[in-house]
């Protein structure tokens, strides 16, 4: 199984600041099949970035992905107050399809 | 407008069932794959498996075998998932996603085992 490894655990920045997320795979997953999902709480996921660099439909371009092989970036590129959520990667390109353990991005 | 509304909430006993339906409108059930995905009280999210909705052949992940069956009804556009045999450690957020992408994802079903 490919394993999700992202950091940090929980990020602290404040509205108008630069975010930058993490993910690393225990091996090589193909750019196509790694996204990018928020959570906001008793929310469901969202989908934010596919193919490791495409927007989903009506994702401000604020959000930013980045990587190739075994490591991807998500990039916010300046904090809204909506954004302070939790981020999770996954891969499905490769059965079981996985997720990482999340970010959490909240208000310093 | 695409969307995928979810059952709603259900408490069951440990050793029951239970059925969480997820309808899908905008567009064709048999379109698109539907995978399911789980979120234990606190946790990440796990991958329970996808159905192909052409076929109707479920792919189930390691640890998911057994009791959880994906099942679909394309006269009603809506796909299930059925666990059986309810353990205390089921209880979780269900969430139905549309496609390999996940674009579109159900509310959620909150499924408490509780005796």
């Amino acid at each position: 199984d490919i394993v999700l490894t992202q950091s940090p655990g929980t990020l602290s920045l404040s509205p108008g600041e630069r975010a930058t997320l993490s993910c690393r795979a225990s091996q090589s997953v193909s750019r196509d099949y790694l996204a990018w999902f928020q959570q906001k709480p008793g929310l469901a996921p969202r989908l934010l970035i596919y193919g490791a660099t495409s927007r989903a439909t009506g994702i401000p371009d604020r959000f930013r992905g980045s990587g190739s092989g075994t490591d991807f970036t998500l990039t916010i590129t300046r904090l809204e107050p909506e954004d302070f959520a939790v981020y999770y990667c996954q891969q499905c390109g490769s059965s079981p399809y996985t997720f990482g353990q999340g970010t959490k991005l909240e208000i310093k | 407008q695409v969307q995928l509304v979810q059952s709603g909430s259900e408490l069951k006993k440990p050793g029951a069932s239970v059925k969480v339906s997820c309808k899908a409108s905008g567009y064709a059930l048999s379109s698109y794959a539907m995978n399911w995905v789980r979120q234990a009280p606190g946790q990440g999210l796990e991958w329970v498996g996808w159905i192909n909705t052409n076929t109707g052949d479920p792919t189930y992940a390691q640890g998911f075998t057994g009791r959880f069956v994906f099942s679909l009804d394309t006269s009603v556009n809506t796909a299930f998932l059925q666990i059986s045999s309810l353990k205390a450690e089921d209880a979780a957020v269900y969430y139905c996603a549309r496609s390999y992408a996940m674009d579109v994802w159900g509310q959620g079903t909150t499924v408490t085992v509780s005796s």
